[in-house]
């Protein structure tokens, strides 16, 4: 079945410094969604992404989508300690939308 | 406009009770879904259903049951609870495709702790 494999499980960072994550689909997908969670809370959605090299920037989170529409990633520049939370992929194929595991960003002041 | 409603908030089982978790939604969103959250294991679908009457099994149903009567609750069942169902519970909802602004984009409750002893 489809399967969403997303890395670092956890990224450590001093605030100021850039965080990546990336998502690798096992099959192609019609769209991919991103969400964030803070720590305690629920996971709330950023962005949806569904052309083939799309990028999509929202203040400083860049989000892209691969030329074969199988990874993503979501990179934010300068961290702030409000960033600080879990971020998830979510991937859209033929069946329903799977998850990716979720990078767990934390933030030293 | 209170969006997606999940109750209870925190409960603490013992092996073998049966429980309900509730989920009640006021955006008229056809698409319901229930998810548990797992360290290091991200969100993983139980069930969901796409109207009224229609369920279907995700990828972890085993040991949970679920019913959508009408397009506004969607609750889901434990009918003899087990220490490995110890998880946080999300329900989450959308529109169902159609083009529409925000379809397929999920809203979450406040999510569900539940604790198997």
């Amino acid at each position: 079945g489809q399967q969403v494999m997303q890395i670092p499980q956890y990224q450590h960072v001093q605030e100021g410094e850039d965080f990546t994550t990336y998502c690798n689909s096992s099959t192609t997908l019609s769209n991919i969604q991103w969400y964030k969670q803070r720590p305690g809370g629920h996971p709330v959605f950023l962005i949806q992404l569904v052309k083939s090299g799309e990028v999509k920037k929202q203040k400083r989170l860049t989000f892209q989508f691969g030329e074969a529409k199988k990874n993503s990633s979501l990179h934010i520049t300068a961290t702030q300690t409000t960033d600080v939370g879990t971020y998830f992929c979510a991937g859209r194929g033929a069946q329903k939308l799977v998850f990716g595991q979720g990078t767990r960003l934390t933030i030293n002041p | 406009n209170a969006g997606v409603t999940q109750t209870p908030k925190f409960q603490v089982l013992k092996t073998g009770q049966s429980m309900t978790l509730q989920c009640a939604q006021d955006m008229n969103h056809e698409y319901m879904s229930w998810y548990r959250q797992d360290p290091g294991m991200g969100l993983r679908l139980i069930h969901y259903s796409v109207g009224a009457g229609i369920t279907d099994q995700g990828e972890v149903p085993n040991g949970y049951n679920v019913s959508r009567s009408t397009t506004e609750d969607f609750p889901l069942r434990l009918l003899s609870a087990a220490p490995s169902q110890t998880s946080v519970y999300f329900c989450a909802s959308s529109y169902e495709g159609g083009g529409r602004s925000g379809a397929n984009v999920l809203t979450f409750g406040a999510g569900s702790r539940l604790t198997v002893l």
